[in-house]
């Protein structure tokens, strides 16, 4: 089946630091992916759609500067979260969709867990 | 951002019990679909629901596309400690943009 790999897992950074995170779809092609934002025993949150090849689709109140979106090809995404502060601590999943295979639904990648110290 | 209720909220059941979870909405989705997320780790798939008034199943796991398509529920049967999780409905609107609205979810937790 489709697998969708993220890059960190965990990663620990210093307040003013920036963090980027990649989101690669392995054996499929994704022209869309989509990233999350989890809280603590919280649902996942929609934070953009990142189109390959395009500007990404922020949802409201996600600032388009703090979290930067490329998508520069089929099989990867990457989300930046720039000058990291302690509130952007949070667990960010990313998702895509097998474009080639008809399938209606998402496969999501592990999660990467950002602390920011 | 919009979501979708999930009931309950957690659960604490005996090994062997079966369970029941539902999602509500109070819009219209065209596709429900059910997933599994294990502490620190992403949601992993476990039924997908395309039709309203569908019932499908994946081993253990039940789950049907409610006829007014405002809802979906999740059934277990015969639990087994590695149920325990996090589970969540997700719903896609009309727009086919495969923008998942995701339920707050339901923590089971099974006691051997």
């Amino acid at each position: 089946g489709a697998v969708v790999s993220q890059h960190p897992s965990r990663v620990i950074c210093k307040s003013g630091t920036s963090v980027k995170i990649e989101c690669r779809s392995l054996d499929f092609q994704a022209t869309t992916m989509f990233w999350y934002r989890q809280f603590p025993k919280k649902s996942l949150m929609l934070m953009a759609t990142s189109n390959e090849g395009s500007k990404a689709t922020y949802e409201q109140g996600v600032e388009k500067d703090k979290f930067l979106i490329n998508h520069a090809s089929l099989t990867l995404s990457t989300l930046t979260v720039t000058s990291a502060h302690p509130e952007d601590s949070s667990f960010y999943i990313c998702s895509a969709r097998d474009t080639g295979s008809g399938a209606n639904v998402l496969t999501f990648g592990a999660g990467s867990r950002l602390t920011v110290l | 951002g919009q979501q979708l209720n999930q009931s309950p909220q957690s659960m604490f059941i005996q090994e062997g019990e079966d369970v029941s979870m539902n999602c509500t909405s109070s819009s219209i989705f065209n596709t429900w679909l059910w997933y599994k997320q294990d502490p620190g780790e992403g949601p992993v798939l476990l039924i997908a629901l395309y039709k309203a008034g569908e019932l499908t199943s994946n081993g253990r796991l039940t789950a049907q596309f409610g006829i007014t398509r405002k809802d979906s529920f999740l059934n277990i049967s015969a639990s087994i400690p590695s149920d325990v999780g996090i589970y969540f409905c997700a719903g896609i609107g009309h727009s086919g943009t495969y923008k998942y609205i995701f339920g707050t979810g339901t923590r089971l937790k099974v006691l051997a």
